[in-house]
C-alpha cells in the first residue's frame, strides 16, 4: 500500500464549484498534515496545515480523521485561479528521532473552467 | 518574504558528467532538504541535513548522490555521474526548527540528462 494515497482525478470543474479532495496515509506514525498547492512546473507551496479540530481559511476547508487515516481538502465557490494539483502530505519523525520528514501523494489536478 | 532560491533553474547535462545543484535556504532555518520530481511522478524525498550532517536519506539517494553546507548559506546537492533516470526538477526546501514546522521549497532546479 503506498504510503501517501489520493484521488488521481482529474478534476473539471465550473467556475463556484465546490469540490472535495480526499487523502489516505498508511503510516499511523504519521504526525502532521499538509494539503499543497503546485502550480505547472513550480514547486508545493503550502496551501494549509491540517488539524484535528479540522481548520478553516476563507474558502478553503481541511478535515483529518486519524482513526479513519484521512484527510480532506474542500474548496467551496472556485475560481479560475484555483486551477493547480492539490498534493497532500505527511510529516512524521524519522527512525532516527532526529528530523522529519515530508512524504506526498502524487496530486490531483483540479482545472476550474469559465 | 524570505525565500528559498535555487540554481541555476535550468540544467542540461551528458550522462556521466557531475552535477551541482546549489540552494540558498532561508537564512535563519536549521533543517534542509532535497527532494526530486520525475516529470508525471510525485514529490520524493532525498535527503535531510542538520547539524551539518546528513539526519535522514532514501533509497534514491544512493552513493553517487552527496549533500555539503560549504559556507553559511549555501546548501548543495551533488550528482558525481548523472544517469539518464536522474533528469527530474529537483527541490531544495528548508524550515525553522526541530517541531512540525513548515517546509518551505524552492523554486527547483530542472535536470535533464542526456
Amino acid at each position: 500500500r503506498k504510503e501517501v494515497e489520493q484521488d488521481p482525478g482529474p478534476f473539471n470543474v465550473p467556475e463556484g464549484a465546490t469540490v472535495a479532495f480526499n487523502c489516505t496515509y498508511s503510516n499511523s506514525a504519521s504526525q502532521s498534515f499538509f494539503w499543497y498547492r503546485q502550480d505547472c512546473r513550480k514547486e508545493p507551496k503550502l496551501l494549509m496545515s491540517v488539524y484535528s479540530s479540522g481548520n478553516e481559511d476563507g474558502r478553503f476547508t481541511a478535515q483529518l480523521n486519524r482513526a479513519s487515516q484521512y484527510i480532506s481538502l474542500l474548496i467551496r465557490d472556485s475560481k479560475l485561479s484555483d486551477s493547480a494539483t492539490y498534493l497532500c502530505a505527511v510529516n512524521r519523525w524519522n527512525s532516527g528521532g532526529s528530523n522529519y520528514k515530508l512524504t506526498f501523494g502524487k496530486g490531483t489536478l483540479l482545472t476550474v473552467n469559465p | 518574504e524570505p525565500e528559498v532560491t535555487q540554481t541555476p533553474s535550468h540544467q542540461v547535462t551528458q550522462m556521466g558528467q557531475e552535477v551541482i545543484l546549489r540552494c540558498v535556504p532561508i537564512s535563519n532555518h536549521l533543517y534542509f532538504y532535497w527532494y526530486r520530481q520525475i516529470l508525471g511522478q510525485k514529490v520524493e524525498f532525498l535527503v535531510s541535513f542538520y547539524n551539518n550532517e546528513i539526519s535522514e536519506k532514501s533509497e534514491i539517494f544512493d552513493d553517487q548522490f552527496s549533500v555539503e553546507r560549504p559556507d553559511g548559506s549555501n546548501f548543495t546537492l551533488k550528482i558525481r555521474s548523472t544517469k539518464l533516470e536522474d533528469s527530474a526538477m529537483y527541490f531544495c526546501a528548508s524550515k525553522s526548527g526541530t517541531g512540525m514546522e513548515t517546509q518551505y521549497f524552492g523554486p527547483g532546479t530542472r535536470l535533464l540528462v542526456l
